[in-house]
């Protein structure tokens, strides 16, 4: 079964600081990977995702991500953190088989934006 | 195009009682999902229905259960609640068996007393 590990539950940027938000996955078979913001009292939006091609990926606001199939990881940055990424960041993976597709996620980063 | 929407936001009940969540999908997609989160537990799946049909199932006792209609619209039900129900239920969406991000709706805040 697939399964993602995401270290430090709390993470404190300063405002224009670089954010990176480390993830790691354990899979069997060749993963999908998905980034997903949460802010308070919301659901989750999807930052940006992996499935083929390319390993570095860009998202919304700014986001980045790098898929490391030798590291097994796939970690999230931003050059520069604003006011407005203070939320709650999770990292997911999936294995598609036959078309079943369950996220199992991290247990997120809070991340804190100090200005 | 409207996102998920899940109904109602917010809701208390007893322990022992019964509830049932609504989620509707964005048009055009087929398959819905269903996640509990928890402070503990974290982001943990339920299960995933496809043109009316149960596809996969998480780990969760059969007090939980789903179903889907016609027109892609799913709910969800918890019977005999327990304290440790108490969470958020997301419901996410996606267009078809071969897409694979999934779009999550606002929730649903259970909370039982």
């Amino acid at each position: 079964a697939q399964s993602v590990t995401q270290l430090g539950s709390h993470v404190s940027v300063s405002e224009g600081a670089l954010v990176l938000l480390r993830c790691n996955y354990s899979s069997s078979v060749p993963p999908y990977l998905f980034w997903y913001v949460q802010y308070p009292n919301q659901g989750l939006q999807l930052l940006l995702k992996y499935t083929t091609g390319a390993t570095l990926v860009k998202g919304i606001n700014g986001f980045e991500a790098e898929f490391k199939k030798s590291e097994t990881s796939f970690h999230l940055t931003k050059p520069s953190a604003h006011m407005s990424d203070a939320a709650e960041y999770f990292c997911a993976v999936s294995e598609s088989y036959y078309g079943n597709n369950r996220l199992a996620f991290g247990k997120g980063n809070q991340v804190v934006v100090i200005p | 195009k409207a996102g998920v929407t899940q109904t109602p936001r917010y809701l208390i009940k007893t322990r022992g009682q019964q509830v049932t969540l609504s989620c509707s999908p964005i048009s055009g997609h087929r398959s819905v999902s269903w996640y509990q989160q928890t402070p503990g537990q974290g982001l943990q799946f339920l299960f995933e229905y496809f043109s009316e049909t149960q596809r996969n199932k998480g780990n969760f006792p059969g007090r939980f259960s789903g179903r889907q209609f016609s027109n892609s619209r799913s709910e969800m039900n918890v019977s005999t609640l327990e304290l440790g129900d108490s969470a958020l239920y997301l419901c996410a969406s996606r267009l078809g068996l071969n897409t694979y991000e999934q779009y999550f709706g606002p929730g649903t805040r259970l909370t039982v007393t």
